[in-house]
């Protein structure tokens, strides 16, 4: 598709599974993030991937998230362990270039609600 | 460290008042600083960014904003609301250059009454 594809739309969850948040970001774009959008509380950064360099975790809220892109392409979100706080809703955004020139294109969300 | 405080959560204004939203940033650098717009069942999307070049800036839609330094603030503002501007909107700001990572602010839910 043209735009930044987030899988599933929703997810509702027990308190203790695992959960895997998948993001497929427009074709070519090198940098990926993922953000979490609570209520009242903003955007909040989780990690960035930049083509093949190390990703930036340092937004990652506990050991329970990781992330992966496979290939430059594909990302993964997995929480573990899930917990009530972990609830909302998952955004993940890609761009093809960076500084001045940077612009996000942002998926339309994964919603987790953790039971 | 860079961060945004937007001031209040929700604005209402009638359709064809002046719009503004406000915007204040923290930063240890020069700022790249950014307005995005979420509009119902939608993903969010860019509506302006200031990047050092003009300090006025014009988005999408009418939207424009003004980054004052003196002020350390990129407060939105739109001459004439229209219906369809309701949405959330969210200033973000990033220290711009390579692997830079946007800050947002919490948010601001736009109502436009007629």
């Amino acid at each position: 598709g043209a735009g930044v594809s987030q899988s599933p739309s929703n997810k509702v969850t027990e308190k203790g599974k695992d959960v895997e948040l998948r993001c497929d970001p427009i074709s070519g774009h090198t940098a990926l993030y993922w953000y979490r959008q609570s209520l009242g509380q903003g955007l909040e950064f989780l990690i960035y991937f930049q083509g093949n360099s190390a990703p930036d975790k340092s937004g990652l809220p506990s050991d329970r998230f990781s992330a992966e892109r496979t290939g430059g392409s594909v990302s993964t979100l997995t929480i573990q362990r899930t917990q009530q706080e972990d609830s909302a809703v998952y955004l993940c955004a890609s761009s093809l270039l960076q500084g001045a020139q940077e612009k996000l294109f942002f998926g339309s969300g994964t919603q987790l609600s953790v039971l | 460290a860079q961060s945004v405080t937007q001031l209040g959560s929700h604005v209402s204004v009638s359709e064809g008042a002046l719009v503004l939203l406000r915007c204040n940033y923290s930063s240890s650098v020069p700022p790249y600083l950014f307005w995005y717009v979420q509009y119902p069942n939608q993903g969010l999307q860019l509506l302006l960014k200031y990047t050092s070049a003009a300090t006025l800036v014009k988005g999408i839609n009418g939207f424009e904003a003004e980054f004052k330094k003196s002020e350390t603030s990129f407060h939105l503002t739109k001459p004439s609301a229209h219906m369809s501007d309701a949405a959330e909107y969210f200033c973000a700001v990033s220290k711009g250059g390579t692997a830079s990572k946007l800050t947002f602010g919490t948010g601001t839910r736009l109502q436009v009454t007629l």
